[in-house]
């Protein structure tokens, strides 16, 4: 089985704080995602990335950023975290190919005070 | 316009009906279409992928793909309580880059 794990289920931050959100994967994907789940809005890609080193942005890039220095894990930053960055981060991963089905992580909720 | 659209809910079905889910999208290059159950507080899970015009089932789920309408569906046929949870339809570019609907959350009632 696929698992792709985020590093922390709930995080309570600060405003202003750097927040890193870290996922792993174990599957060899070369493919791996971060989203934002807000009532209302869906799921919003932030960042993604298909191969180490490489990263583009999604739909909202502003105010985060994302590292992936190992294939099996991708950082997601926010360099100064707001509140208006409450909420729910998905990560996910998909193998190569055409198929693109995303494998998810179970989330991280963030709080941001 | 919403890139991915999909119909509003909630939806409501009694147990052992049909429930039908839509999708309609708008950039005619998607390659992949897919639909992800997310139940309350959990990560999306994949239940159905489709990637050419025409039916596609599994089980109880089927899913239908018009490109030329840029329609895809689900229908869920003897609907259980267990099937009580939001649906994602998610649509993929060529590039591997996916764009979700808002879902429909379905309630199936006992």
């Amino acid at each position: 089985d696929v698992k792709v794990t985020q590093s922390s289920r709930y995080l309570v931050k600060r405003t202003g704080e750097k927040v890193f959100l870290e996922c792993v994967q174990d599957m060899d994907h070369e493919n791996m995602f971060w989203y934002r789940q807000d009532p209302g809005l869906g799921l919003r890609l932030i960042y993604f990335s298909y191969d180490v080193k490489m990263k583009e942005k999604g739909d909202i890039p502003e105010g985060y950023s994302v590292s992936r220095e190992k294939k099996e894990r991708f950082s997601l930053i926010l360099e100064s975290a707001s509140t208006n960055q409450t909420s729910m981060y998905l990560c996910a991963s998909s193998p190569p190919g055409g198929q693109n089905i995303q494998y998810f992580g179970a989330g991280t909720r963030l709080s941001v005070l | 316009q919403k890139e991915v659209e999909q119909n509003s809910g909630p939806l409501s079905v009694p147990e052992g009906a049909i429930a039908s889910l839509n999708c309609t999208y708008s950039d005619r290059g998607s390659q992949s279409f897919f639909w992800y159950r997310q139940y309350s507080g959990k990560s999306p899970e994949l239940i159905m992928s489709i990637y050419s015009n025409g039916d596609k089932e599994d089980g109880r789920f089927t899913a239908q793909l018009n490109k030329a309408s840029q329609y895809v569906s689900l229908l869920i046929r003897d609907s259980q309580p267990s099937d009580s949870a939001t649906y994602l339809c998610a649509v993929t570019t060529n590039a591997g880059k996916s764009t979700f609907g808002d879902g429909t959350t379905l309630t199936v009632k006992p």
